[in-house]
This record gives structure tokens, sequence and C-alpha cells, in this order.
């Protein structure tokens, strides 16, 4: 079966670097979004990754392991506008997207 | 400003009655899907449309039905709404089907 698994819940101080995990079990692949979401508003595009590695973009960064079935979004110099759920979601054969729970993702001053 | 249309943004409705959420994009995108989401739940897939003239269903498709006439419009049609399908619907477009998803503001939908 395919099952998307992140964290329900995350805190972390201004400034600091926070990684949030997701692991994926699917029998075909083809990608591994994550998405940021505020309280009350649309997911929106943070980054993609369908090959194994690193991929920087700003102060967010994405990893991928396809041997692992495995990806973390990690965020650096938080800041309070950072506050929000990170959606972790899988590709799957047929092109369309499996959704984790999402991780809500405190920061604290 | 491009982007991505949802209405009603909110609607409380009695059970039994038939509702249609209206979703419109214009990036041209090609593929335009419909997601429900319901606290600690993911986004469903409810139904989806690679290109005008096709639908297809996704995860959760029970209770709701869609058109793609033409490039733009994506509606959901809610025959008969039931109190289970109290949630906040999402329109999303991508250029291909194995492109970046780009959400509408949601319609925040209960059934009483």
């Amino acid at each position: 079966g395919q099952n998307i698994d992140q964290p329900t819940e995350m805190t972390a101080t201004e400034g600091a670097i926070v990684q949030i995990n997701c692991t994926y079990q699917t029998s075909g692949f083809n990608g591994l979004f994550w998405y940021q979401q505020h309280a009350g508003e649309a997911p929106t595009f943070l980054s993609y990754n369908v090959l194994d590695g690193l991929e920087e973009k700003g102060r967010f960064s994405s990893f991928l392991s396809r041997s692992k079935g495995y990806s973390y979004l990690l965020l650096k110099e938080l800041q309070m506008k950072d506050s929000a759920s990170y959606l972790c979601a899988e590709m799957d054969s047929n092109y369309q997207l499996i959704w984790g729970a999402g991780t809500k993702l405190i920061i604290k001053p | 400003i491009a982007g991505i249309t949802q209405a009603p943004t909110s609607q409380i409705l009695a059970a039994g009655r038939r509702m249609t959420l209206r979703c419109t994009q214009d990036m041209r995108h090609n593929a335009m899907y419909w997601y429900r989401q319901d606290l600690g739940l993911g986004l469903r897939l409810i139904h989806y449309s690679n290109t005008a003239g096709t639908t297809g269903k996704g995860e959760v498709p029970d209770g709701y039905s869609v058109s793609r006439a033409n490039t733009d419009d994506f509606p959901l049609t809610l025959a008969s709404a039931v109190p289970s399908q109290t949630s906040v619907y999402f329109c999303a477009s991508s250029e291909y089907d194995n492109q970046p998803q780009h959400f509408g503001d949601g319609t925040r939908l209960s059934i009483l």
C-alpha cells in the first residue's frame, strides 16, 4: 500500500534550524513534493525531488533517498512567519499525489 | 492576477441539497484536481482531469461528480449533500500531471 509518514508537530526556536522528516512506501515513484500551508490558507509549493540528493532553495532545502523511501525538509534561520504546516506528498506511478497529514511547525521566539 | 479562483469561499448547506463548487484557472494548465482536507488527514483526491474533455476518479469520488468542458473550468458537484461531506475543498492545477500543483484558496463547506 501507500503510506506517507511525517511527525504531527514540531517546535523550534527563531533563528535555529529544523529538519522535518517524511517516509513513504509505494510500488511506484515519480517524485517527492513539499508544500507549506499556513492556517486557513491554501498549500503553496516549496520543492520537488525526483533524484537522490539535496535541492537547495534559499533558506529551504529538501533531500531525497529513493532507496530508503525517505525525504526531509530543512529550514534554516527560522523566522516567525515559518510557523505553518509542512506537507509531504509522493507522486505515484499514476502521477497522482499521495499526501501526508502534515507537520505543524511551531516557532518560538 | 493569474491563478486559480474558487467560489464560494464558504457555504452552509442543508443535507440532501445539490451544490456545485466552482473552480477557474487562467494559467492554461492542462491538469486540474479536486481535493478535500479534513483535520488530521492528508489531502485526499476526489476527481482529476489531465486535459479538457477527460476526467478520472481519485481516492474518494463517491457522492461527487465533475466535468471539464474547457481548459479553464473544473466544477465539482455534490448531487445530494450528506454531513460527512463537511470539509474544506481545494481545487488545484498543474501544467501537466507530473508538474507541481498550484492551489486555489479553498471552499469551506458545512453540511447540516
